[in-house]
């Protein structure tokens, strides 16, 4: 059972146009939405991350947007750069774990910026 | 911060072998983890440690895997013996408090190609 979903596998954008990544959660216990950020050859990276209690967040170009009542957040990347090419991966974590690493992850969006 | 310290980078060996990967976390965190990155299934969790205790083993996919942390700046993720379908990049991961809203921080990871 997934129990995050995320969409698209792949996204192509032009330079600086608006990159948007969505993930649909079902466990409602989730309680940290983080989002990684992976190049090639690297390990996954934290990039931005939201708790439930918010709707928005935002970090320079990166906004993570959360729907609770539809169980959905997503990522926009504003002005997207050829540099902002790579793999996302959304994540959720239950917090009774109280621990990171019992996040769940999306499958990933390899995101391609075209100069 | 010389950030999360994996070796070897990469590895490859026949099947039937004993593979070891080495995992040395960011001084001073609590909580390390191992994850297993692969195109079908994506970052599975394998297994973490809180203060060098494991804590959770049940993502370990069989008992030819096996991990341990004799003291807080090492660990290691043994496979005996290896079998072509553990080919993955292997990831250890470490986070200060262990805490829901801990960021995980990746090493580079280990890219092991069992033949």
């Amino acid at each position: 059972q997934q129990q995050v979903k995320q969409s698209p596998q792949s996204l192509i954008v032009q330079k600086g146009g608006i990159s948007i990544i969505n993930c649909a959660y079902e466990n409602t216990a989730f309680d940290y939405f983080p989002w990684y950020q992976q190049f090639p050859g690297k390990g996954p990276a934290l990039l931005i991350a939201i708790r439930p209690d918010v709707s928005e967040k935002k970090e320079g170009r990166f906004t993570i947007s959360f729907n609770k009542s539809a169980k959905q957040f997503s990522l926009h990347i504003m002005d997207s750069q050829p540099g902002d090419s790579a793999t996302y991966f959304c994540a959720a974590s239950l917090s009774y774990f109280t621990n990171a690493g019992k996040s769940t992850f999306g499958d990933g969006t390899t995101l391609t910026v075209k100069p | 911060d010389a950030g999360v310290i994996q070796s070897p980078r990469h590895e490859v060996t026949e099947m039937g072998q004993e593979v070891t990967l080495r995992c040395k976390p960011i001084s001073g965190h609590n909580s390390l983890f191992w994850y297993r990155q692969t195109m079908m299934r994506g970052l599975e969790l394998l297994i973490y440690f809180n203060n060098n205790v494991p804590i959770d083993d049940s993502g370990m996919p069989e008992d030819r895997f096996s991990a341990k942390m004799p003291n807080a700046s090492f660990s290691t993720l043994k496979i005996q013996p290896s079998e072509p379908r553990d080919s993955a990049v292997y990831f250890c991961a470490s986070s200060l408090t262990g805490g829901s809203d801990s960021p995980l921080h990746f090493g580079n990871g280990t890219r092991l190609t069992v033949t």
